[in-house]
């Protein structure tokens, strides 16, 4: 069975700094790997995605993840937060025709 | 193009009581999904569809019901609302399988009293 699992709940950094979300996924064959971010009372919306094209993926709004099969992780970084970074955060694993979902990290961006 | 919206934004409802969530995409795609979203437990697929008159279940579908009569909507059905299901549900659509992008509605938060 795939699943994903995040690291963290909560991550908390100061505006300039840089932003670490940790993700580790379990999967018997090749994953394709996402991550979507959630402000505030508002829906999920698509960051990055992973697809074996390239182990180093670039998503919006400055965040990038790499894939790394001998750590089984998709972490995602940002050099420097902003403010407007603040928000839930979920990596995603596809399993066929759905998608399974990480618990969850919420990012606190402090000024 | 209004992407995915759902109706309504908000409801509170009886235990016991029925409602159906309407889900609308305007973006043509094939597969629908309803999701609820609980804190600490992430998003968990209730029911899914891959067509027009298709249904499938996802990983928490007691005590629901969807139906896709026409490509663009896809409803959800609590026929006997329980406390249980107070959450904040979430439609989501997408051009091709779960390996393509969702976009995701706003939510429905609804309480069950």
């Amino acid at each position: 069975a795939q699943s994903v699992t995040q690291l963290d709940s909560h991550v908390s950094v100061s505006e300039g700094t840089p932003v670490l979300l940790r993700c580790n996924y379990s999967s018997s064959y090749s994953p394709s790997l996402f991550w979507y971010v959630q402000h505030p009372n508002k829906g999920l919306q698509l960051l990055l995605k992973y697809t074996s094209a390239a182990t180093l993926v670039k998503g919006i709004n400055g965040f990038e993840a790499e894939f790394k099969k001998s750590e089984t992780s998709f972490h995602l970084t940002k050099p420097s937060a902003h403010m407007s970074d603040a928000a839930e955060y979920f990596c995603v694993v596809a399993n066929t025709d759905k998608l399974i979902f990480g618990t969850g990290t919420r990012l606190q961006v402090f000024p | 193009n209004a992407g995915v919206t759902q109706t309504p934004k908000f409801r509170v409802l009886k235990t016991g009581q029925s409602m159906t969530l309407l889900c609308a995409q305007d973006m043509n795609h094939e597969y629908m999904y309803w999701y609820r979203q609980d804190p600490g437990m992430g998003l968990r697929l209730i029911h899914y569809s891959v067509g027009e008159g298709t249904t499938a279940k996802g990983e928490v579908p007691d005590g629901y019901n969807v139906s896709r009569l026409k490509k663009q909507n896809f409803l959800l059905g609590l026929e006997s609302a329980a406390p249980s299901q107070t959450s904040v549900y979430f439609c989501a659509s997408s051009g091709g399988s779960s390996y393509n992008e969702q976009f995701f509605g706003p939510g429905t938060r609804l309480t069950v009293l």
